[in-house]
């Protein structure tokens, strides 16, 4: 059972802006920033958003990130046929001192 | 460049051990603490553990807490996962990956993964 809750899918057709929501506690997402992760089939995942809103090089602007309180989301803007992937928000919780991962949301492009 | 290289992955009998290891290079190994992370089939990535650049601060998933022992070795650039007790819901591909601090979860490199499969 994840700790950070995500929506199992999501979708959006070419060119959209597609966001997707992370929700947690006081203790993970309210007290750390959150990171943005892409999977796509058979790679290893790769860092999309890194303390809240910080890309690193080489990700396009396209994507962006947010917190507020116990929760965080990730904007896919110009949605492209190639981020159809599965995403992941991850923080860690201060209290249970573990590192969290939401369920992750598989994203379609229409 | 920087690489992450696991190994150690194998098919094992449920209450078995396997210990997996971590080979770092093109970055200076003690300044990051490393974090095991691993996907089960069709389910989300689940961090597993992490140790700090000096092996201070160790830290545990409930799901592997009394049975999995991380540690390193920073003379040879090895991350390592000892695992013992197996359970059939440890079958994942296992990934080892670094960060500034051990309560980052910002992991900008990744291993390729080792696959474990525990079945009888």
């Amino acid at each position: 059972q994840s700790v950070l809750t995500q929506p199992p899918s999501a979708s959006g057709t070419p060119g959209q802006t597609v966001t997707i929501s992370c929700s947690g506690s006081s203790s993970d997402i309210g007290s750390n920033t959150v990171n943005w992760y892409q999977r796509l089939p058979g790679a290893a995942p790769k860092l999309l958003i890194y303390n809240d809103n910080h890309r690193p090089s080489g990700v396009p602007d396209r994507f962006s990130g947010s917190r507020s309180g116990t929760s965080a989301s990730l904007a896919i803007r110009g949605l492209q046929s190639e981020d159809e992937a599965e995403y992941h928000c991850a923080a860690w919780d201060d209290s249970l001192s573990v590192g969290v991962f939401g369920g992750g949301t598989k994203l379609t492009v229409l | 460049e920087v690489q992450l290289v696991e190994s150690g992955g194998d098919v094992v009998r449920p209450g078995r051990s396997l210990r997996l290891s971590c080979e770092g290079s093109g970055f200076t190994f003690d300044d990051y603490a490393l974090h095991w992370v691993r996907l089960a089939p069709g389910k989300g990535l689940e961090w597993v553990s992490c140790i700090s650049w000096n092996s201070r601060y160790i830290a545990y998933a409930d799901s592997v807490k009394g049975r999995f022992t991380i540690s390193r070795d920073n003379t040879k650039n090895s991350l390592f996962l000892q695992m013992s007790s197996l359970r059939r819901e440890d079958t994942a591909l296992y990934y080892c990956a670094r960060s500034y601090t051990s309560s980052s979860m910002s992991f900008e490199y990744w291993g390729q993964g080792t696959p474990v499969t525990v079945s009888s």
